[in-house]
């Protein structure tokens, strides 16, 4: 069965400084992997996915990720932070370009201190 | 293009009632999935439609239904709620060699 764990709860970071979200997989075939983002009350936005080819992959707001197979990690990285980045960061895994169903990690809840 | 719409955004009902959301696809994709969110189970895979066939379907009881029409506007069910059915429901349209996209969720409370 497939299943993604982010290890971290919540961390807290300071505006422009660097960030590491840490995401592991475990999927039996290719996996198809997704980092989405949720504002309070709202509904899940795509910052980025990998289906395929390069590993390190870039997404909306100067975010991007690097899919290590070796690790089974997808973790998401943005090299300065703003405090419009705060906000609850998802990631998922799926099959068939994650067009059917998306299996989440508990999500990792960002805070940003000026 | 228009994103996902979701209706009603806000809803309250009572144990024993039953519920009905509905969600609209980005125009094109004829993919719709249903999600449930809750602060003790995180996201939750409830059901898959294509074409209106339900392809895939996660592991909750029965009490809980969808449906696709022919323009692949969805909707979904939940008969005699409970207090345990408060969460958010999203639904998410995905098109041919594409991901899924999200609407903005109905909240339902049960009381």
């Amino acid at each position: 069965a497939q299943s993604v764990t982010q290890p971290d709860i919540h961390i807290t970071v300071s505006e422009g400084a660097s960030l590491e979200l840490r995401c592991n997989y475990s999927y039996g075939a290719t996996p198809y992997l997704f980092w989405y983002v949720q504002s309070p009350g709202q509904g899940l936005q795509l910052l980025l996915k990998y289906f395929s080819g390069d590993t390190l992959v870039q997404g909306i707001k100067g975010f991007e990720a690097e899919f290590k197979r070796s690790q089974s990690s997808f973790n998401l990285r943005k090299p300065s932070v703003h405090w419009s980045d705060a906000a609850e960061y998802f990631c998922a895994v799926g099959a068939n370009f994650g067009n059917e169903k998306l299996t989440f990690g508990t999500g990792t809840r960002l805070t940003i201190i000026p | 293009k228009a994103g996902v719409t979701q209706t009603p955004r806000y809803l309250i009902k009572t144990r024993g009632q039953q519920v009905t959301l509905s969600c609209s696809p980005i125009s094109g994709h004829r993919s719709v999935s249903w999600y449930q969110q809750t602060p003790g189970q995180g996201l939750q895979f409830l059901f898959e439609y294509f074409s209106e066939t339900q392809r895939n379907k996660g592991n909750f009881p029965g009490r809980f239904s969808g449906r696709q029409f022919s323009n692949s506007r969805s909707e979904m069910n939940v008969s005699t709620l409970e207090l345990g059915d408060s969460a958010l429901y999203l639904c998410a349209s995905g098109g041919a060699g594409d991901t899924q996209y999200f609407g903005p969720g109905t909240r339902l409370t049960v009381l």
